[in-house]
């Protein structure tokens, strides 16, 4: 499979909720990142994932967490959604460093 | 800790025109630096990518440079087409990515 495929793509949940963001990256693709773009900003890098170990996090509270698996596929978490948690949530993935990244399409969350 | 700076924030230019969109950072100690393209509501779609060792990197009518030693680099766009619009993104990696803000451009028919 080619590129990286986020879902949902659009999702509301209420204040106080906890809500899981997933994300499928291409094999051989063993570090994935996840970011949060709120309207009008560049993406803030939230946390990233080598090999199912976090190798790195933004400044971003625990209640912000994530997983990655075997099959290349990851999961974003969030609990206790705040309104300032409306954001475009996007997946990157890498099979090395002087590769790059490759982005998913994006999940919007909106919490109300 | 890392700051990357996109100017101008906004362009609005006539098609056929040629531009500059620029980009600089803080620190220079990154192993790439990748140019990205964000249309409204939509995920990055990826322009160009240069590596720390390499000066420049040509993708169509798309020229991308890097000079690591004063933190900058440039977007060449030729001859600008109103499809381009869209806002364009810089970042730069450092294990993980650090980005601009954007340039949002507009190109007018």
């Amino acid at each position: 499979e080619t590129g990286v495929t986020q879902s949902p793509t659009h999702l509301i949940k209420t204040r106080g909720q906890q809500v899981t963001l997933r994300c499928s990256s291409q094999s051989g693709h063993n570090t994935v990142s996840w970011y949060q773009q709120a309207l009008g900003q560049g993406p803030q890098f939230i946390f990233q994932y080598y090999r199912e170990e976090e190798n790195g996090r933004g400044n971003f509270p625990p209640r912000f967490s994530g997983l990655q698996f075997p099959n290349y596929s990851s999961e974003l978490n969030v609990n206790a959604l705040e309104l300032d948690d409306s954001a475009l949530y996007l997946c990157a993935s890498s099979p090395g460093i002087v590769y790059g990244y490759t982005f998913g399409s994006g999940t919007r969350l909106t919490v109300v | 800790k890392q700051e990357v700076t996109q100017i101008p924030a906004a362009l609005s230019v006539p098609e056929g025109e040629n531009l500059v969109l620029n980009c600089s950072f803080t620190d220079s100690a990154i192993y790439n630096l990748q140019w990205f393209r964000q249309d409204p509501g939509k995920g990055l779609t990826s322009l160009l990518l240069i590596q720390s060792s390499q000066r420049e990197q040509t993708s169509g009518r798309l020229n991308a440079s890097l000079d690591k030693s004063s933190g900058r680099s440039t977007l060449y766009i030729a001859a600008s087409q109103p499809g381009d619009s869209a806002t364009y993104l810089c970042a730069v990696e450092e294990g993980d990515m650090r980005f601009g803000a954007g340039t949002r451009l507009t190109v007018k028919p």
